[in-house]
This record gives C-alpha cells, structure tokens and sequence, in this order.
C-alpha cells in the first residue's frame, strides 16, 4: 500500500511563474491537509479538503494560493506570481476519516525555491 | 486545541531510554494526544497517540497521567536514527480538525 505521493519533489521557479504541487492521498483517504515549512521554521498548517470540497482554509495566504481536490485525481496546490518568500517545503497529509481519532500520514513533501 | 509544552531539547546515549514530557494542562476530555517526529527536513513521521490510556506499539510507549495534563513518550532503546525533532501535539475528536505543530523538542542521540 503506497504512502503519500508528492510530487515533483523539488521544484524551481522564478519570480512570477506559477507553481503547481500536487499530492496522491493513501488508497482510500478522502481528506487531505496541506502544510507549509519555511526554512529553520516550523510546520504551519494552509488547508483542509475533502473530495471536492475545501472545508478549512484558514492557514491559506488569501492571494496567489489555492487548492483543489477533484473527485478523480490528486490534490493540487497551486501558487500563481511567485516570489521569493513562497519558498518552503509544502507537505501533504491524508487520513481515512476526519475524525480526531484517524492518523494523519504524511507524503514527503515538495520543495520549492524560488529564484 | 489545547497548547503543548515541551523542552526544546534533549539528549540521551544510544541503546538507552529516550523518555520525552509533554504537558497539556488544558487538553479537554475528548482530545487526543499525539506524537510525531521529524528527521531533519523529512516529512512529519506518527508515531502513537492516545486518549485515556497508556499506549504501546512497535515504535513508542506513550504513557498519559491519569488527570491527562501531561504525558511521555518512550522509546526504549534510542538509536542514532531516532535523532528528530518529536512534536506532542493535542487533536479534537472534532469533524475535522487538523494538527497543529509547535516547537516540539529536538532528540539528540548520541553514541
């Protein structure tokens, strides 16, 4: 059973492109959170889905930021114009239920930078 | 959710115990207490969590006091692989709610 699929894992852009992770929950996980890491900083949580559904996005930048979840396919976060301070490394997790009881795994991460 | 408190660092020998405090004077009857690690600039790693009580599985012990406001997680023969920031974080049963990272403590196993 794969894990958390991320990818690409390393992504380099320059300031105004546009960058687009995406991530595969586990077989059978239809919630999935995003999480961004600045360098020497902590975890912070950006958003919350469920298959089609945004349903917490209070750690979302209001601008360039978004995030989808289709009934087919993987999550996408997407980060339009770029800028320096976008680089990070954004991990993904999925878990099988949004109960506080259900593990939330997470993929290895993307890492982006921003030249 | 309720806040976590940990020392920012330990250290401990390999082969030993590497016994890690949590308090979470705050934490509500129907929040869960879960632990993760991080090595270096790896994706967050889960390691147990619990409710009421004491938890064991192939990685950890967890072990919660019986008023629930602090707890320990034991791993019972560090190795040099278990050098990681490890973060106690408390999480509603609530629809879904999210965890929430701190500061965590950074484990230093040293040979």
């Amino acid at each position: 059973n794969a894990g958390v699929m991320q990818n690409p894992r390393h992504l380099v852009r320059r300031r105004g492109q546009e960058a687009r992770l995406r991530c595969s929950p586990m077989k059978g996980h239809s919630h999935v959170y995003w999480y961004r890491q600045l360098p020497e900083e902590g975890l912070k949580f950006m958003v919350y889905l469920q298959k089609e559904n945004i349903i917490d996005e209070s750690g979302m930048p209001k601008e360039r930021f978004s995030a989808e979840f289709p009934k087919e396919g993987p999550s996408i976060l997407r980060i339009q114009q770029v800028v320096r301070g976008d680089s990070a490394a954004y991990f993904c997790a999925s878990s099988l239920s949004n109960s506080g009881a259900n593990v939330l795994t997470f993929g290895a991460g993307s890492r982006l930078t921003v030249l | 959710d309720a806040k976590t408190t940990q020392p920012p660092s330990m250290d401990c020998a390999e082969g030993r115990a590497a016994n890690l405090p949590c308090n979470h004077s705050t934490i509500s009857g129907n929040e869960y207490v879960y632990w993760y690690r991080q090595i270096h600039s790896q994706g967050p790693q889960y390691i147990i969590h619990g409710l009421k009580n004491n938890e064991t599985n192939e990685m950890a012990s967890l072990i919660i006091t019986e008023d629930r406001k602090s707890s320990t997680l034991i791993l019972p023969h560090a190795t040099l692989r278990d050098t990681a920031v490890y973060y106690c974080i408390v999480r509603a049963e609530t629809s879904g709610s999210r965890l929430t990272f701190g500061e965590g403590t950074q484990l230093t196993v040293n040979p």
